[in-house]
């Protein structure tokens, strides 16, 4: 299987800050990486797929970048409805792994 | 617009079984597959497996051989999983996502269904 990896685990940050969340796979898969967005009590939405690509009604401070091993989801400009748990997830191969998830949180 | 709708939260005492539906709209059900991802409370996401609403062919994850079955019935456009032998540690949340085979991202997903499983 292969194992994804998120740093940090979380992080505070004040809004109209620039964060950065990274995630790394335990071997190569391309750019078959999506992050999602998880708001407490909420279902994940999908944010960025296959590394880069900006899903449809997501605001542009939102963006991707990374391919091999290694993957970046930058948030520009922090907003306050930004403040949630972030997870990458692969879909290279079977079965489909997620990070363990990094905790956006208000300093 | 596309949505997927689950059903209710469970109760199950250990041993039993589960099953949850999963009623998408918005858009043409076979063309895409519905996958199913878990989490247990305070925990991450954990993938289940998915099925293709096309073929009805599935690929279920490996700790869940066995004791998980996904079906879907066209007619109404609806995606089922059921859980069998549940344990204490099956309590969770679970999430129907709509699955995009070529690039393999979940989108949208239902609003999730709390499976409690308590003696």
């Amino acid at each position: 299987d292969i194992q994804m990896t998120q740093s940090p685990s979380s992080l505070s940050a004040s809004v109209g800050d620039r964060v950065t969340i990274t995630c790394r796979a335990s071997q190569s898969i391309s750019s078959y990486l999506n992050w999602y967005q998880q708001k407490p009590g909420k279902a994940p939405k999908l944010l960025i797929y296959t590394a880069s690509s900006l899903q449809s009604g997501v605001p542009s401070r939102f963006s991707g970048s990374g391919s091999g091993t290694d993957f970046t989801l930058t948030i520009n400009s922090l907003q306050p409805e930004d403040f949630a748990t972030y997870y990458c997830q692969q879909s290279y191969s079977t079965p489909r792994t997620f990070g363990q998830g990094t905790k956006v949180e208000i300093k | 617009q596309v949505q997927l709708v689950q059903s209710g939260a469970e109760v199950k005492k250990p041993g039993a079984s589960v099953k949850v539906s999963c009623k998408a709209s918005g858009y043409t059900f076979t063309s895409y597959g519905i996958s199913w991802v878990r989490q247990a409370p305070g925990q991450g996401l954990e993938w289940m497996g998915w099925i293709s609403a096309y073929n009805g062919n599935t690929n279920y994850a490996q700790k869940l051989q066995g004791r998980v079955t996904m079906t879907t019935d066209t007619s109404t456009s609806t995606a089922y999983m059921e859980l069998r032998s549940l344990r204490s540690d099956d309590t969770a949340v679970y999430y129907c996502a709509r699955y995009n085979f070529g690039p393999g991202w979940f989108d949208p997903w239902g609003q999730g269904t709390l499976v409690t499983v308590s003696s």
